[in-house]
């Protein structure tokens, strides 16, 4: 595709359960990134994936976080056991460049409601 | 590791009047400064970025500065314009590879 996919879009989930989420970076991008936007707030490292080096795991808030990517394509970042903090947008990005330079692009997000 | 500070957190300019965001940064190491604009509902777009073996940057209204001694970038939006208005972020990247961000700028222009 033309940019990077995010889905679901949406998703509201009730506390206690857990949900996975998915980003398709541009073709190509051999790095990837996970962010977590609260409500007006700035943006949250989480994760950074470079191509088949071991992720950089610094960001994850606790181990009810974790992600995965398959070689250099689709990612699904996992939270288990909800809980209302957990409520964000979480963005996805992907560039070219690793370690260096590169610009970030970015998905629409996926917006996680926990009840 | 990396920890980015940024200054104002809102901003209120009138329109055609400058607006001026500043940058810590922690980790010497880094050495690409990125800044990110957000619209209210979309997501982060890149407007400009310096690296670290450059001290300023132009394109056309918006300039960034970088000051590697002090740990401290700056973005400079000149002849500001209601459009203007949105969320900036500033970043930094280190040898790591991942990229850090402010707590973000809110800037509102009134016409």
């Amino acid at each position: 595709g033309a940019g990077v996919s995010q889905s679901p879009s949406n998703k509201v989930t009730e506390k206690g359960k857990d949900v996975e989420l998915r980003c398709d970076p541009i073709s190509g991008h051999t790095a990837l990134y996970w962010y977590r936007q609260r409500l007006g707030q700035g943006l949250e490292f989480l994760i950074y994936f470079q191509g088949n080096s071991a992720p950089d795991k610094s960001g994850l808030p606790s181990d009810r976080f974790s992600a995965e990517r398959t070689g250099e394509s689709v990612s699904t970042l996992t939270i288990q056991r909800t809980q209302q903090k957990d409520s964000a947008v979480y963005l996805c990005a992907s560039s070219t460049l690793a370690g260096a330079s590169g610009e970030l692009f970015f998905g629409e997000g996926s917006r996680l409601t926990v009840l | 590791g990396e920890n980015v500070e940024q200054h104002p957190s809102t901003l209120s300019v009138q329109e055609g009047d400058s607006a001026v965001i500043k940058c810590t940064y922690s980790d010497s190491a880094s050495n690409y400064f990125p800044w990110y604009k957000q619209e209210l509902g979309k997501r982060p777009q890149l407007i400009i970025d310096i690296r670290s073996n450059v001290g300023e940057k132009k394109d056309q209204r918006i300039a960034v500065t970088l000051n590697k001694t002090a740990k401290h970038f700056s973005l400079h939006i000149t002849e500001t314009q209601p459009e203007d208005s949105a969320v900036y972020f500033c970043a930094a990247r280190g040898n790591q590879g991942n990229l850090i961000f402010g707590k973000g700028t809110k800037l509102s222009v009134k016409p």
